[in-house]
C-alpha cells in the first residue's frame, strides 16, 4: 500500500553539486506534480506532468528541470544546486488535472 | 503575490466543539477547491473538495464552503476531536496548477 514514494528522504549537498530527486507512484495515476514548501509558506508548484510524456513549468520552475520516466516516476533534477533550494520537496500524483492529489512524505535537502 | 491566503496562522478549539478555517483566494477562474492535513513529517493528506459549480460539499465531519462571490471558503469540523489536530492546507487553482495557502494550525483541546 505505498502510494506515493520520494527518495532520498534526506540529503546534504554542496553549492553547485547536482542531484535528482526520485517519485514513483503505484495508483495508476496520470498526473504527477512536485512542489516545494519553506518555512512559513505553502506548497508552490515547481513542475507537472499532466500525462506521460508531458510537463510543464509550474510557479517556480526556475534551476529546476524534470523527467517523466513513464506513467510511475517523475523525477526532479538541480543541475546546479544554490543555497535558496533548501527546502522540503513533495511529490503528488492525481487521477487527473482537477482531482485530489496524493502526497509522498517528502525529500528534506540542505544545501550548504 | 499569494493567490491563496489563510490569514489565521493558529486556531484552538474545544473538544466537541465547531472548528472553521477560512481561506481566500484572489483569480475568479480558480474551478477547484481543496482541503489538506498534515502531521509533521508526512506529507498533506487529502481530506476534501469542490468544484466551482457547487457551493457546498460535505464529508462525514467534514463540510467545505464556497462563495465565489467573495471568493473564499471555509471547511467546517463537527464536532472536532483531539486527532483533528494538524496544519490544515487549503488549495485552489484549475487544469492541475494549484496554490497552496501558507497553513492554519489548528489545536482541539480535549
Amino acid at each position: 500500500n505505498a502510494g506515493v514514494t520520494q527518495t532520498p528522504k534526506f540529503q546534504v549537498l554542496k553549492t553547485g553539486q547536482s542531484m535528482t530527486l526520485q517519485c514513483a507512484q503505484d495508483m495508476n495515476h496520470n498526473s504527477m506534480y512536485w512542489y516545494r514548501q519553506d518555512p512559513g509558506m505553502g506548497l508552490r508548484l515547481i513542475y507537472y506532468s499532466a500525462s506521460e510524456g508531458t510537463t510543464d513549468k509550474g510557479e517556480v520552475p526556475n534551476g529546476y528541470n524534470v523527467s517523466r520516466l513513464n506513467k510511475r516516476e517523475f523525477s526532479l533534477r538541480l543541475e546546479s544546486a544554490a543555497p535558496s533550494q533548501t527546502s522540503v520537496y513533495f511529490c503528488a500524483s492525481g487521477a487527473g488535472s482537477n482531482q485530489p492529489q496524493h502526497f509522498g512524505d517528502g525529500t528534506r535537502l540542505s544545501i550548504l | 503575490d499569494q493567490q491563496v491566503k489563510q490569514n489565521s496562522p493558529s486556531l484552538s478549539v474545544q473538544e466537541g466543539r465547531i472548528s472553521i478555517l477560512n481561506c481566500d483566494y484572489t483569480n475568479s477562474m480558480f474551478d477547484y477547491f481543496l482541503w489538506y492535513k498534515k502531521y509533521p513529517a508526512e506529507g498533506p493528506t487529502f481530506l476534501i473538495s469542490i468544484s466551482s459549480i457547487k457551493d457546498k460539499n460535505e464529508d462525514g465531519r467534514f463540510t467545505v464552503f464556497l462563495n465565489k462571490s467573495a471568493k473564499h471558503l471555509s471547511l467546517h469540523i463537527v464536532p472536532s476531536q483531539p486527532g483533528d489536530s494538524a496544519v490544515y492546507f487549503c488549495a485552489s487553482g484549475r487544469m492541475g496548477q494549484f496554490y497552496f495557502g501558507t497553513g492554519t494550525s489548528l489545536t482541539v483541546i480535549p
